[in-house]
Order: C-alpha cells, then structure tokens, then sequence
C-alpha cells in the first residue's frame, strides 16, 4: 500500500518569500511517481510539478522545484518568490505503477496562506 | 481544446435516492479516473478506465457505487440508495497514455449533498 504524509495543515508566509511545504512517501514499489497539485478555494485541481523515481535531477516548473530525496521518501515542494495568488490548498500524490495500478494517493494537504 | 467537464455541478438528493454523475475527459484522453474529496480530506480514488475497460477499483468503491465508460468516451458514475456519508465532491480526471505527460486532468467536480 502507499502513503502519503504531509504534516503542515497550515502556512502563513509573507510574499516573496520562498516557501517549503513537506512531504513523505511510503511505498514498495520501486518505479513510482511523485505529483505535486494546487486547490484554490475555486476547487479545481491544478497539476504543478512532477517527479519521476528514476529521475537523476529534481524537476523543475518556473517558481516551482521539487526537492527529491529518495533515500529519505521526501519530495518536498520549494516555491519561490510567493505571490497572493498562491494561497491555496497543496497536495502531494504518489503513482505506484505496479500490477496495472494507476490511481494516486494524495496526503491531506496543506493550506498554504501568502500574507501581504 | 476543452477540458474534463462534469455534470451536474452540484447535486442536492434526499437519502435513499440514486444520483448519477457524468463525465466528459478530454478528447483522445484513453484513461479516465473517478476520486472522491471529502471536506478537510485529499481525493480518494475511486476507479479508473482505459477506454472503456475498467481496470481497477478502490475498496472505497462500495456495491452502492458503478461506473462505465460504453464508448471509452464519456463515463458516468452512479450511485444507488444514498447516504449521508456519501456527501463529498467527486471528481473526474483523465490523460493520455502514449507519450503523454503523466500528470492527470481534473475537472471541476460535482459536489453532492445527501439530506
């Protein structure tokens, strides 16, 4: 079974400031992959960021990185520069790609607040 | 190019009642995911297709809850003799599998209240 462990329900940052919000993973799988997606109050779900296990380097998306330590199952999501319209809800995932599986796990999230 | 779109947005039923929700992926998206979202809580995944074969199912998915795809396009999910505790919003996603990215789309959600 996987697990996702996210430990902030909440985050007041000032903008501009960078911003990190944790992650862990538990999984057995050895090919899986970590996502990394925005709630706003709106609902939708906004895919931000993507890390292969595979993958040699941390992924990057603009103001976004994914800090990715396997040995530790961390993949931590680094925002830089934060801005108003950050504020929102952040979930982490996990993609184990065993025996045909395809849903994600998603973690309870955190509730980032970005404060003038 | 549109995206996943739901229908109905929300729903309002009365415990007991059967509620059916519909999905329409992105076109030429061949895998489509159903997950539920209850309030504080991340989605849960419910079930996903492949075209119109459904390749796996959560334990959440109880005998209450069916869903299909008949033509791998659209997909509906239906929920028979409500309870309360289904409540939530339940949300649709889909993407493509060859040299696709592996990130899945969401819709909007349908949000259901069972009174």
């Amino acid at each position: 079974a996987q697990k996702i462990t996210q430990t902030q329900p909440g985050m007041f940052v000032q903008e501009k400031e960078a911003v990190t919000l944790d992650c862990t993973y538990d999984t057995s799988d050895p090919s899986y992959g970590l996502f990394w997606y925005k709630q706003p109050s709106s609902g939708e779900m906004i895919f931000l960021i993507y890390q292969g296990s595979y993958d040699q380097q941390n992924a990057t998306e603009g103001r976004y990185s994914l800090n990715f330590q396997k040995a530790r199952k961390s993949a931590n999501l680094v925002i830089s520069a934060s801005q108003l319209g950050d504020s929102a809800m952040y979930f982490c995932a996990m993609r184990a790609q065993a025996r045909g599986a395809d849903g994600l796990t998603f973690g309870k999230g955190t509730h980032l607040i970005i404060q003038p | 190019d549109t995206g996943v779109s739901q229908n109905p947005r929300h729903k309002i039923t009365k415990r007991g009642q059967n509620v059916t929700f519909r999905c329409d992926p992105i076109s030429e998206h061949n895998r489509l995911y159903w997950y539920r979202q209850t309030l504080g809580q991340g989605p849960e995944f419910l079930t996903y297709f492949q075209n119109e074969a459904q390749l796996e199912k959560s334990r959440l998915l109880s005998d209450r809850f069916s869903a299909e795809r008949p033509k791998g396009s659209f997909s509906t999910l239906e929920i028979q003799r409500t309870e309360q505790g289904d409540s939530a919003m339940y949300l649709c996603a889909s993407r493509p599998t060859r040299g696709g990215p592996h990130e899945q789309y969401f819709g909007p959600g349908t949000r259901l209240t069972v009174t």
